[in-house]
């Protein structure tokens, strides 16, 4: 069965700092892999994914995730954190009808 | 606005009680997936639904149901409540029953607190 592993639930940076959020998969067929953003009191909103093609996926608000085979991961980063990327992250793959999620890392910026 | 409506947004009722909440699905999407998140358990799937058939069951208990209508809402009902049911209750769609590698859309939850 597909199962996603999110390493550290809270990852604190400052301001203008490198953002990585880790994420691991588990998956026994080429995995479809997505990353969500949710602000405190709303939904989830997709950040980007991964299907086919190139391994280096750039999505929303300068976030990128590259998926490495190699070591069935998908991590999360942005070169500059800014105050407004305070929220909870989740990483996710494509289970059977449905997407599996990880854990979540909350995300808190330092000024 | 994502596109995908809940209601209501918040609920508070007495334990033992019955409740209904409400999803209508973004434009064109056919396929409904109801999440429930609380803080020790994450986010888990309930089940889902496509065209008004249930396509996937997952952690839902038994006091629980769901069912998908003809104009492809979508509606939880949730009896015999506990404490331990409280949590933000999420529905989210997507164009197709397999077409998970579009991602999903979430609304905006409702939060449900049982007292």
């Amino acid at each position: 069965a597909q199962s996603v592993t999110q390493l550290g639930s809270h990852v604190s940076v400052s301001e203008g700092a490198l953002v990585l959020l880790r994420c691991n998969y588990s998956s026994s067929v080429p995995p479809y892999l997505f990353w969500y953003v949710q602000y405190p009191n709303q939904g989830l909103q997709l950040l980007l994914k991964y299907t086919t093609g190139a391994t280096l996926v750039k999505g929303i608000n300068g976030f990128e995730a590259e998926f490495k085979k190699s070591e069935t991961s998908f991590h999360l980063t942005k070169p500059s954190a800014h105050m407004s990327d305070a929220a909870e992250y989740f990483c996710a793959c494509q289970g059977a009808q449905k997407l599996v999620f990880g854990q979540g890392t909350r995300l808190t910026i330092n000024p | 606005d994502s596109g995908v409506t809940q209601t209501p947004k918040h609920l508070i009722t007495a334990t033992g009680q019955r409740v209904t909440l409400r999803c209508s699905p973004r434009s064109g999407d056919l396929s409904v997936y109801w999440y429930q998140q609380s803080l020790d358990q994450g986010l888990q799937f309930l089940i889902q639904y496509y065209n008004g058939e249930e396509r996937a069951k997952g952690n839902i208990l038994e006091r629980f149901s769901a069912q998908q209508f003809p104009d492809l809402h979508s509606e939880l009902n949730l009896s015999s409540l506990e404490l331990g049911d409280s949590a933000l209750y999420f529905c989210a769609s997507s164009h197709g029953g397999a077409a998970i590698y579009y991602g999903y859309t979430f609304g905006s939850g409702t939060r449900l607190t049982v007292v």
